[in-house]
């Protein structure tokens, strides 16, 4: 089955920088979304790019896609304390339903 | 903004015991998922639900588990004989569009401890 897959696992980044996570997966897909978790919450909807789109913006945050790759990647510019979080990609395919990747842990020090 | 509300949000059980976990889904969402987090792990999909009736499930939603939508605004998962293994923080979501165009919304979750 197909499903997203973060690389780093882990990232530890200083206020101000630029966070960079990548997402690949198996299968075509219908659409990819981003979704953010605080230690022990829940899961929070951060940006769905289509198969058919390649770049997408929303505030601080930047997806692209690459199908022909079977790649995703997020950017969060200028990030803050507030940004430390896990940040999962999620695929959906078909009919089928969302399908989670590991995830990354990011770590954002003042 | 709408909230997906879950209750409890801790829940310990003894092995063995049935548990319900409760979901209060977006009021106009039609499609309604449960997943489940083992900690330190992936968010792994149980169920989907539509129409009254499930619409997809995984094949860790054996027969343990069951979910139902009993009064129109709630929706429920139950877990009938626990075990330790289902230790887990237990997220339900909707949406209101199958194939997930807009994105899921969810839960703050249930985290099951099962002892």
């Amino acid at each position: 089955s197909q499903q997203g897959e973060e690389d780093p696992q882990a990232l530890s980044i200083q206020e101000g920088e630029n966070a960079t996570m990548n997402c690949s997966y198996k299968t075509s897909i219908n659409n990819l979304q981003w979704y953010r978790q605080n230690s022990g919450r829940g899961l929070v909807h951060l940006i769905l790019i289509r198969s058919n789109e390649r770049e997408k913006h929303s505030g601080r945050l930047r997806v692209t896609l690459d199908t022909s790759k079977k790649s995703s990647s997020l950017l969060i510019t200028a990030s803050r304390a507030a940004d430390t979080a896990s940040y999962f990609c999620a695929t959906t395919s078909g009919y089928s339903t969302l399908t989670f990747g590991k995830g990354t842990m990011l770590l954002v020090s003042p | 903004e709408p909230e997906v509300t879950q209750t409890p949000s801790h829940q310990v059980t003894q092995m063995g015991q049935e548990v319900i976990l409760r979901c209060v889904p977006i009021s106009n969402h039609l499609y309604f998922y449960w997943y489940r987090q083992i900690l330190g792990q992936k968010v792994e999909f149980l169920v989907s639900f539509y129409n009254n009736e499930i619409s997809e499930k995984s094949e860790i939603f054996d027969d343990q588990f069951s979910v139902e939508r009993p009064d129109g605004s709630n929706f429920t998962l139950k877990i009938r004989s626990t075990k330790l293994e289902d230790s887990a923080m237990y997220f339900c979501a909707s949406s209101d569009e199958s194939r997930a165009n807009y994105g899921y919304t969810f839960g703050s979750g249930t985290r099951l401890t099962v002892v």
